[in-house]
């Protein structure tokens, strides 16, 4: 069973700090999407990280994927009272071949309040 | 809006009635899957249809659950016999499938679901 743990669970943060949260697991992933959820919704996807050591970057927020595949990061940069949410990782098994299906594991979250 | 959609967005039921709910992915979105996510948790899943084909099914889909794709556009998720345990916010995603080795899922806004 593949699992995947979120640290840490909830983090209360002023506006303009900086903050890393984490993703970790001991299996490998072909890749690991991170999402955020507002109360009452679905997820919406925040990026997708495929390459082992990839570093992507959306405005504020850095993601990083472990060389292992096994582990990813998330660094947002001055935050904001709108980046307020729960922030969930979530991997693709590593053996994708054609037809099989990317159904994805979660964590639990990553429950980030940003006060102004 | 071209998004997923699903109908309805809140559900309250009584302990031991049928429920349905409907979810419309992205146009030409060849894939869909169904999670299911409870309070302080991440969305598990819970099954997957490539078209009309039901190609996987979670252990966590008793045989109270059924899910069907007739014309591999919209899907339909039932339960029977609705128990409390089932309250929680059913997810539906769908995908283009796989593209360079890697399946990206697009979350509608999900239904919530209260047994009484």
């Amino acid at each position: 069973t593949q699992l995947l743990e979120q640290s840490p669970q909830f983090l209360s943060i002023q506006e303009g700090e900086n903050l890393t949260v984490y993703c970790n697991s001991s299996s490998v992933f072909s890749s690991l999407q991170w999402y955020r959820q507002e109360p009452g919704e679905g997820p919406v996807l925040l990026v997708t990280v495929v390459t082992g050591g990839e570093v992507k970057k959306l405005k504020r927020l850095t993601f990083q994927f472990g060389d292992a595949r096994k582990d990813s990061s998330l660094h947002i940069t001055a935050a904001q009272p709108g980046d307020t949410g729960l922030y969930l990782c979530a991997g693709a098994p590593y053996c994708l071949f054609a037809g099989a299906n990317s159904k994805l594991t979660f964590g639990k979250g990553i429950t980030l309040s940003v006060r102004p | 809006d071209t998004g997923v959609s699903q109908d309805p967005r809140h559900k309250i039921t009584k302990r031991g009635q049928n429920v349905t709910f409907r979810c419309d992915p992205i146009s030409e979105h060849n894939r869909l899957y169904w999670y299911r996510q409870t309070l302080g948790q991440g969305p598990e899943f819970l099954t997957y249809f490539q078209n009309e084909a039901q190609l996987e099914k979670s252990r966590l889909l008793s045989d109270r659950f059924s899910a069907e794709r007739p014309k591999g556009s919209f899907s339909t998720l039932e339960i029977q016999r609705t128990e409390q345990g089932d309250s929680a916010m059913y997810l539906c995603a769908s995908s283009p499938g796989l593209a360079d080795n890697q399946e990206t899922q697009y979350f509608g806004p999900g239904t919530r679901l209260l047994v009484l």
